[in-house]
């Protein structure tokens, strides 16, 4: 079956380091997205990309990354990670099809910066 | 500004009973709606959208909601709850700021359901 998956699932990591979230998604869809989910804050958008070597800025891209070389992944990096990072992050993808199309979700990395 | 607000942060339902989740949006323009739910240590699953047509939108696992225009809002239902059914529950409206059609969603803060036996 087709599905999207996250890894690592959990990552605790230090101010200042780099860290890579990778995502794979095996549906074959062109658009891929980066969100986080804090408490009271629901989901916000990081990134998104319509199709390879297309990225765009989201709503709280700031201190993040992406880079689409093919139509399954979707790594998001955190170039010096802050405190403020903290927090759990989703990748998703949708089919390209316009307003309707759903998004389907991975199942979040929890990321913890020291 | 396109938005999306649940105004309530928990909903406390017993089993049997019907339960409501409340979603209110704003948007310029035709509002594409959906519902997510999300169970513990999981992602987030779709249920179901409205995007045209009929108000009362059938989804999974028994839910349904009801597109009100006039009232702006997209409530979640569901006819008998069931324990199983307690999760965290999202409403998102399609953004069309960023990526227009093709784009993202912007999500409410979300709704935890606890349906008590």
């Amino acid at each position: 079956d087709a599905e999207i998956t996250q890894s690592p699932r959990h990552k605790i990591t230090e101010t200042g380091r780099q860290v890579t979230l990778a995502c794979h998604q095996t549906w074959n869809h062109n658009n891929m997205f980066w969100y986080r989910q804090d408490l009271g804050h629901g989901l916000r958008l990081i990134h998104y990309s319509y199709g390879v070597q297309d990225t765009n800025k989201g709503e709280v891209s700031d201190g993040y990354s992406v880079s689409r070389s093919n139509t399954e992944d979707l790594p998001l990096t955190l170039e010096s990670a802050a405190s403020s990072q903290t927090s759990v992050y989703f990748c998703a993808s949708s089919e390209l099809r316009g307003t309707g199309d759903t998004q389907y979700f991975g199942p979040g990395t929890r990321l913890t910066v020291l | 500004a396109q938005s999306v607000a649940q105004p309530e942060d928990q909903v406390n339902v017993a089993e049997g009973n019907p339960l409501t989740v409340k979603c209110t949006y704003s948007v310029s323009g035709n509002p594409y709606l959906f519902w997510y739910v999300q169970y513990p240590n999981r992602g987030l699953q779709f249920l179901l959208k409205y995007i045209t047509g009929d108000n009362l939108v059938k989804g999974s696992y028994g839910f349904e909601a009801e597109f009100n225009k006039s009232q702006t809002s997209f409530h979640l239902k569901k006819p008998s709850a069931l324990v199983s059914d307690s999760a965290l529950y999202f409403c998102a409206v399609r953004d069309m700021n960023y990526g227009g059609s093709q784009g993202n969603l912007i999500f409410g803060k979300g709704t935890k359901l606890s349906v008590k036996p």
